[in-house]
């Protein structure tokens, strides 16, 4: 089905370990977006890219990095992995600057021991 | 961004309607009002948007305040499968991003 597809679904790191996760959308949409959510608490934005070629910072930039590879993939990465970032990341996408609603992928849940 | 007010949760009956209330007093005349509900253990989903006017679609309905300080998403006959958090967002439409608030949890009972 076409959507938004996020890997890995659960992922263990230990204190100050890196990693990436990975998002890809197949609807050519322009706008990317990764969230994170905490048990019992709404969805946060972490960064957001309006377009191929730029990314901005959202809520809760603090500790992450992202790239915009191409207008299909954006991907985050922790690059020293920290207890606080454990949470459940959703990686989103949307056109028209997302009047028309967002898609959102099943979400990758992150441990960090 | 505009913020959102919400009941943190509300009961309802399998088969009967629900009224899902929002309000939005601070709203722009360019902000949009979007609704998004999100099931257990998925990403978030979306519902309904509008402006002015009241929208219909196949998942629910959004009745809009003719002063636009509220709005309330309605569920025209609950399911099991209704049980979520339902959000409700102001979006401005030029570069707007959706910021969620807390939502209000739906449960239903058969």
């Amino acid at each position: 089905n076409a959507g938004v597809t996020q890997t890995p679904k659960f992922q263990v790191l230990k204190t100050g370990q890196s990693m990436t996760l990975q998002c890809a959308q197949d609807m050519n949409h322009n706008s990317m977006y990764w969230y994170r959510q905490d048990p019992g608490m709404g969805l946060r934005l972490i960064y957001y890219s309006a377009s191929e070629g730029t990314t901005d910072k959202g809520e809760v930039p603090n500790g992450y990095n992202v790239s915009r590879l191409n207008k299909r993939e954006f991907s985050l990465r922790l690059e020293s992995a920290a207890p606080s970032q454990t949470s459940v990341y959703f990686c989103a996408s949307s056109e028209r600057q997302g009047l028309y609603g967002y898609t959102f992928g099943s979400g990758t849940r992150l441990t960090v021991v | 961004d505009a913020k959102t007010t919400q009941p943190n949760s509300m009961e309802s009956n399998e088969e009967e309607p629900v009224h899902l209330p929002c309000n939005h007093s601070t709203i722009s005349g360019t902000d949009y009002i979007h609704w998004y509900r999100q099931l257990p253990s998925q990403g978030p989903e979306y519902v309904i948007h509008g402006l002015t006017s009241n929208v219909n679609n196949r998942m629910a309905s959004l009745a809009i305040a003719e002063d636009r300080k509220s709005s309330t998403l309605i569920l025209h006959r609950a399911t099991l499968r209704d049980a979520a958090v339902y959000y409700c967002i102001l979006f401005y439409n030029q570069g707007g991003k959706l910021i969620f608030g807390q939502g209000t949890e739906l449960s239903v009972k058969p």
